[in-house]
C-alpha cells in the first residue's frame, strides 16, 4: 500500500523561502507528484520527480530521494498568492495516493 | 482547451434522493477517477476506471456507483445520498494509469450538501 506524511500547516513570510517536506512508503515506485490547491478549488499540477535530485521550475523546486523515501517542495520569493495547500502524491499499482496536504499561510 | 468538465459545481439535496454528478474529459485519457475531499482527511479515492467498461473500487466506495460506457464520460451516482456524503468531490483523468500515471487533470469540483 501507500502511506504519505506531510505537515498539516506552515506559516512563512512574504519574500522568504519555505520548504515543505513529504515522506512516503510505497509498494512499487514511479515518481512523486506535487500539486497546489487553493481553498475550494481543484488541485493543479506543480511537479513530478522520478529520479533523485532537485528539479527547478521558476520559483518552485522539488527534490526527491528514493532511498530515503523523502521529497520536498521549495518555494522561493514567497508571494501572498502562494497561500494554498500543497499536496504530495504517489502513483501506485492502480491509483494515486495523496497526502493530507500542507496548508501554507504566507503573511506580510 | 484540454479540460475535465464536472457538473454541477454546487448541489444541495435531501437524504435519499438519487443524484448524478457528471464528468467529461476531452483529452482521450484512458484513466479516470473520482475523489472526495474532507477537512483533515485529504483526497480519498472513491472509484476509478482504467478504460471503457473497466471500473473498480477505490478506498471509500460505499454508497457510490460509477459507469464508463464511453471513454470521455465517467459519472458518479449516489443512489440514496446520506448526510455523511456531504463533501467536495473531484473528478480527475490522466494519460497513464497506476504506476504509469503522469499527472492528473482535475475537474473544478462539486460541493455536495446532503440534508
Amino acid at each position: 500500500g501507500q502511506n504519505i506524511d506531510q505537515p498539516t500547516e506552515m506559516t512563512a513570510t512574504e519574500g522568504a523561502i519555505v520548504q515543505i517536506n513529504c515522506t512516503y512508503q510505497t509498494s512499487g515506485f514511479n515518481g512523486l507528484f506535487w500539486y497546489q490547491q487553493h481553498a475550494g478549488e481543484a488541485p493543479t499540477f506543480l511537479s513530478y520527480n522520478v529520479l533523485d535530485g532537485l528539479e527547478e521550475k521558476g520559483r518552485f523546486s522539488s527534490f526527491l530521494s528514493r532511498s530515503k523515501g523523502y521529497s520536498y517542495l521549495l518555494l522561493k520569493e514567497l508571494q501572498m498568492k502562494d497561500s494554498a495547500s500543497y499536496l504530495c502524491a504517489a502513483p501506485g499499482y492502480q491509483k494515486v495516493t495523496f497526502g493530507i496536504g500542507t496548508k501554507l499561510q504566507v503573511i506580510p | 482547451e484540454a479540460q475535465v468538465t464536472q457538473n454541477p459545481r454546487y448541489l444541495i439535496t435531501v437524504t435519499g434522493k438519487k443524484l448524478t454528478v457528471t464528468c467529461s474529459q476531452n483529452m482521450n485519457h484512458e484513466y479516470m477517477s473520482w475523489y472526495r475531499q474532507d477537512p483533515g482527511l485529504g483526497l480519498r479515492q472513491i472509484y476509478y476506471s482504467m478504460n471503457v467498461e473497466v471500473t473498480d473500487k477505490g478506498d471509500v466506495p460505499e454508497g457510490y456507483k460509477v459507469s464508463r460506457k464511453e471513454k470521455r464520460n465517467f459519472p458518479l451516482i449516489l443512489e440514496s445520498p446520506s448526510p455523511n456524503q456531504t463533501s467536495l468531490y473531484f473528478c480527475a483523468s490522466s494519460f497513464g494509469s497506476g504506476l504509469a500515471n503522469y499527472g492528473y487533470t482535475f475537474g473544478s469540483g462539486t460541493r455536495l450538501t446532503v440534508v
